[in-house]
């Protein structure tokens, strides 16, 4: 069956670390994977999206991954600051028609 | 400002009692669809809509209408309530070309008793 997993648990970090967060994807050959942040009782806001054929991308302090070897995108946030904490989802192309899969999310709480 | 927007933010109502959720968004977005978020299930399609008079099935249909008669707007219908359809709900567009980005609107908090 198809399954889009992050981490159930609650990512805590120090502030000005790094958080890296994994989507793994089973099932899936999304042509392109993206990154929501959605902050509690509020909908999810797009951040960022790669595409099968780019290895890396940022913007700004966020950098994601994709191998569609390993069917892994990792998201990473560089020197984490409080106002990052926030609850994080994949969201791949499940079918080829714009019909996004999400995973569940992974929370990150950036600790002061 | 673009944006999606939805009514009402919160609703309790009781079993039977036929609702409806408005979503409408001013960006001349093409693709609509709709989302349930449950605890631990993440969000799920109910249903999408392509374009205008073309709608279907997301992966939870059941129990929910849509209908799709102008680009902007996007109503959920429960024509029939039941207290396994209290969630939080979320309608979303985006322009439907390969890559794009949807835009979520902020929630309908539905309490079904």
């Amino acid at each position: 069956s198809q399954k889009i997993e992050q981490n159930s648990e609650a990512l805590n970090i120090q502030e000005g670390k790094t958080a890296t967060l994994t989507c793994n994807y089973t099932n899936y050959s999304p042509a392109y994977l993206q990154w929501y942040r959605q902050d509690p009782g509020r909908g999810p806001v797009f951040l960022l999206l790669i595409r099968e054929n780019e290895k890396e991308k940022r913007k700004e302090r966020l950098k994601v991954t994709f191998d569609t070897t390993l069917k892994q995108s990792l998201f990473h946030i560089t020197a984490s600051q409080p106002a990052d904490s926030a609850t994080y989802l994949c969201a791949l192309d499940g079918d080829g028609n714009n019909r996004l899969a999400f995973g569940k999310g992974n929370q990150v709480v950036v600790i002061p | 400002e673009a944006q999606v927007t939805q009514n009402p933010r919160y609703l309790i109502t009781v079993t039977g009692k036929k609702l409806t959720v408005t979503c409408s968004q001013n960006m001349n977005h093409e693709y609509m669809s709709w989302y349930r978020q449950d605890p631990g299930l993440g969000l799920r399609q109910i249903y999408y809509s392509m374009n205008v008079e073309v709608t279907d099935k997301g992966d939870v249909p059941e129990g929910y209408k849509v209908s799709r008669k102008e680009k902007r707007n996007f109503p959920l219908i429960l024509e029939s309530p039941s207290p396994n359809q209290t969630s939080l709900y979320f309608c979303a567009s985006s322009s439907g070309q390969t890559y794009n980005e949807q835009f979520f609107g902020p929630g309908t908090r539905l309490t079904v008793l």
